[in-house]
């Protein structure tokens, strides 16, 4: 079983559309946990960072931590043809480097 | 901001030749950079951790001799592909972590292409 799994999509959603991307993981050790977004031919960019449970939002974005059902979500808010792009989550635990990636999450948002 | 570059952002070179990738953290200091390889449509995969002024620590796998690792500065790592072959094309993309934070900031990535 790997650490992180995520749904590689596709997924397409008309513009507008509420769209929710979702990481489950097997250790519950861990802490932090992010999302990043990635465009074609580009370096995956930080989206949201939580620590621990609970909810962050910031702007369009909602990011949720289950720690109890081993499940994080990424909710986007009135999608935009700029948000189609791969969404990779990533965990960590307290202590260490290493990081844990979803496989990303392949995500278009038709105008 | 955290803005981590690279250089160059891409390559074509010839089999049996090395190539060299620069990873620089612009406005912080960068304890830990990692440097990953992504195949088209797939996951970043952990290629090594290296740490300032230390051995880079490689994943299983990945040949040290081969991807030679130096993390010469708080804000510069950098990457040879040694005896480059086609099989070594793919996108490179170095990160870096700051101290005390649990964040990876990526690079843009470089692409080399083999020929």
């Amino acid at each position: 079983q790997k650490e992180v799994e995520q749904d590689p999509g596709p997924l397409s959603v008309p513009e507008g559309a509420i769209v929710s991307l979702n990481c489950t993981y097997s250790n519950s050790a861990f802490q932090y946990f992010m999302w990043y977004r990635q465009y074609s031919r580009k370096g995956p960019e930080l989206l949201m960072y939580t620590y621990s449970s609970g909810n962050k939002e910031d702007g369009r974005f909602t990011a949720q931590v289950d720690k109890s059902s081993k499940y994080i979500s990424l909710f986007i808010r009135d999608s935009q043809p700029s948000d189609s792009a791969t969404y990779l989550c990533a965990m960590k635990l307290n202590t260490g480097n290493q990081f844990y990636f979803g496989t990303g999450t392949s995500l278009t948002v038709i105008p | 901001g955290a803005v981590v570059s690279q250089h160059p952002s891409r390559v074509i070179c010839k089999s049996g030749t090395s190539v060299k990738i620069e990873c620089r953290s612009l406005d912080f200091q960068a304890t830990t950079m990692f440097w990953y390889r992504q195949f088209p449509k797939q996951s970043l995969m952990l290629m090594a951790t290296s740490n300032e002024g230390s051995k880079a620590t490689y994943e299983q796998g990945v040949e040290k001799d081969k991807f030679l690792i130096n993390h010469a500065s708080l804000t510069l790592s950098t990457l040879t592909v040694t005896s480059a072959h086609p099989e070594d094309s793919s996108f490179y993309i170095c990160s870096a972590r700051k101290q005390g934070i649990n964040e990876q900031y990526f690079g843009p990535g470089t692409r080399l292409t083999v020929t």
